[in-house]
Parts: C-alpha cells; structure tokens; sequence
C-alpha cells in the first residue's frame, strides 16, 4: 500500500475561511515532510515542511501540524483567498537519508467560493 | 528567484520513438530528481542523481529510462521507445543539499505518446 494519503479528496471553503488540508502516513522512518501546492498545469509549488523533531511550524497564513503519535499532518491556510485553489499535496521523505527522494500523497483539490 | 526549468513545455511522439526531456536545475544545486504524474493522479518519484550517478531510482525507472548530465547546467531523461503508458507531467526538481533541504520543482512537460 501507499505511505503518503489524504483524507478529503476535495474542499470548498468560503473566500475568507481558513483551511485545514489533512494526510496521514505510515512509515516511522519518515523525518520530513512538506507542503505542495499545484495550480494547474503547473508543477508543485513548496509552501512549508516540517521536520520529524518539530510539532507545529508556521509560515505566512499557513501553519503545519505533525502528530507522530497517529502519523497525521495537517495544512492550516488562514484567511483562504481565491489564489489559493489548487491541488495540496503532502510529501514525506521516507528514507531518513541524503538523498531526499519524496514520496507524494494523492491531494486535496481546494475550491475557494468568492 | 532562480528556478527550475524545464523543455519543451510538450512533447507529441509516437509510441515506440524516443524522447529527451530537458531540465536547468537550479544552479547552486547538487541533488537533481525526475518525477512523474499520470494526468488526475499522485506524483511519482523516478530517478535521484548526485555526483554524476543515479543515487535511487523506483520501479518505474527501468531500462527503458536513462539519466544524463552532459554538461554543468543540463539534466535530462531519455526514454528510449515510449509506451502508450509513458504519456504523463515530467517533473524535473532539485536540491542545494542534505536530504531537509526544499526540492524546487520544474514546470513540467507534458509528453504524450500516440
């Protein structure tokens, strides 16, 4: 089976909201894991990460949460505006290694409604 | 900002020719990835290079796909005789350094086999 997943397929959210994307892992060994965003036709866009040693980091409206306890992460977009719809994806790196090979959940398609 | 970039943007070929795709990583950047995604699915990681030899490489990167950095800027995937289901977003993407390191990623390009 996949170590990167998602629970909502898809979110519409109201211009102004905040946003909570979220995705679950399952490999222990994972020490790192980021925050795409992808618009469309376009390739994934770095937003934030997180390494396995933090339990909450913060960036410009976006927040990330990491719960090892369950393997959960979770993307916080404050004030959701209309440039944020896209598709978010969570990534980890499961080797704890050097080489950083990324391992990508399926995504969450965002809608923000004006 | 410097970034990642990627031609051509779209590739038409028939099924059975070979393809070379091509990517400027980022310049300063030591660690360079092919991924793929097949259109509505997750990304796929393919292939890692460092130091001039392929570091990793998944069950999709077999003998029909090859690596090369011919020169100091230019990185680029050869699929040798594509298959109908080659059709998909490359993804070039780099790295500065260690594996925590942001992977920036390329635009992509669009290859479709016929």
């Amino acid at each position: 089976g996949e170590s990167v997943g998602l629970h909502l397929p898809t979110l519409s959210v109201q211009e102004g909201d905040n946003s909570i994307i979220n995705c679950a892992y399952s490999n222990s060994a994972s020490d790192y894991f980021i925050w795409y965003k992808q618009e469309s036709g376009k390739g994934p866009q770095f937003i934030i990460d997180i390494r396995s040693n933090m339990d909450k980091r913060q960036g410009q409206r976006v927040t990330v949460l990491l719960n090892k306890t369950v393997k959960h992460l979770s993307l916080q977009i404050a004030a959701t505006q209309p440039g944020d719809s896209a598709v978010y994806f969570c990534a980890e790196n499961p080797y704890g290694g050097s080489q950083g090979n990324l391992i990508f959940g399926k995504g969450t398609k965002l809608s923000v409604k004006p | 900002e410097p970034e990642v970039t990627q031609t051509p943007s779209h590739q038409v070929t028939q099924m059975g020719q070979e393809v070379i795709l091509r990517c400027v990583p980022i310049s300063n950047h030591l660690y360079f990835y092919w991924y793929r995604q097949i259109l509505g699915q997750k990304v796929e990681f393919l292939v890692s290079f460092y130091n001039n030899e392929i570091s990793e490489k998944s069950e999709i990167f077999d003998d029909q796909f090859s690596v090369e950095r011919p020169d100091g800027s230019n990185f680029t995937l050869k699929i040798r005789s594509t298959k109908l289901e080659d059709s998909a977003m490359y993804f070039c993407a780099s790295r500065r350094g260690p594996s925590t390191d942001t992977q920036y990623f390329g635009p992509g390009t669009r290859l479709t086999v016929l």
